[in-house]
């Protein structure tokens, strides 16, 4: 069955630390990958995703991702986290040929001034 | 300016009332998605639609409707809401990929139901 699970819940950083989170799907096929973050009260932005190509892919506000296969991963990083980082954030696979969107659970992630 | 917009906002109903939350898109996207968030669980695909007239389950899709007579409008509808629907809504749209994948999704502002 198709899966996205994120293996980190709750991290706790101070700033200027380096993140990781991780992300694993599992489908067959090919996959398109998505990183998302939820600010406290607020929707869904993209962040970062990836169909093809360059397995490591830059997004906003400094964040990137890099498309393991081999590990059918696609692990979230920031060198620098600051205090405005503090947000939950998600991992999502979609199949490339269909609407179905699979969410991991999330990572609440609080950035300590 | 592009969005996605939902209403109600906050709703607190009771059991057995039949409820519509609209979801609308001005960006003429293809594709439209109701998703459910709950604490620990993360975000769950209720019902998705690759175009007009073309719905499709998501991974819970029990206890809700939907229709896409309109490409902008993609209603969720609860026909008769349960306490274990409270939930925090969110509707979402995206331009549909060359395979008809989602190419990225822009999300709505919530609609926080609660069920009596």
């Amino acid at each position: 069955a198709q899966s996205v699970s994120q293996h980190n819940h709750h991290v706790i950083l101070s700033e200027a630390a380096s993140l990781e989170l991780g992300c694993n799907y599992s489908y067959g096929g090919t996959v398109n990958l998505f990183w998302y973050v939820q600010y406290p009260g607020q929707h869904l932005q993209l962040l970062l995703k990836y169909f093809s190509g360059d397995p490591l892919v830059k997004g906003i506000k400094g964040f990137e991702a890099e498309f393991i296969k081999s590990k059918f991963s696609f692990n979230l990083r920031k060198p620098s986290v600051q205090w405005s980082d503090t947000a939950e954030y998600f991992c999502a696979g979609s199949s490339s040929n269909t609407g179905k969107l699979i969410f991991g659970q999330g990572t609440t992630l609080q950035v300590k001034p | 300016e592009a969005q996605v917009t939902q209403n109600p906002r906050y709703l607190i109903t009771v059991t057995g009332k039949k409820l519509t939350v609209t979801c609308s898109q001005n960006m003429n996207h293809e594709y439209m998605s109701w998703y459910r968030q709950d604490p620990g669980l993360g975000l769950r695909q209720i019902y998705y639609s690759m175009n007009v007239e073309v719905t499709d389950k998501g991974d819970v899709p029990e206890g809700y409707k939907v229709s896409r007579k309109e490409k902008r409008n993609f209603p969720l509808i609860l026909e008769l809401p349960s306490p274990n629907q409270t939930s925090l809504y969110f509707c979402a749209s995206s331009l549909s990929g060359t395979s008809g994948g989602i190419v990225q999704q822009f999300f709505g502002p919530g609609t926080r139901l609660t069920v009596l």
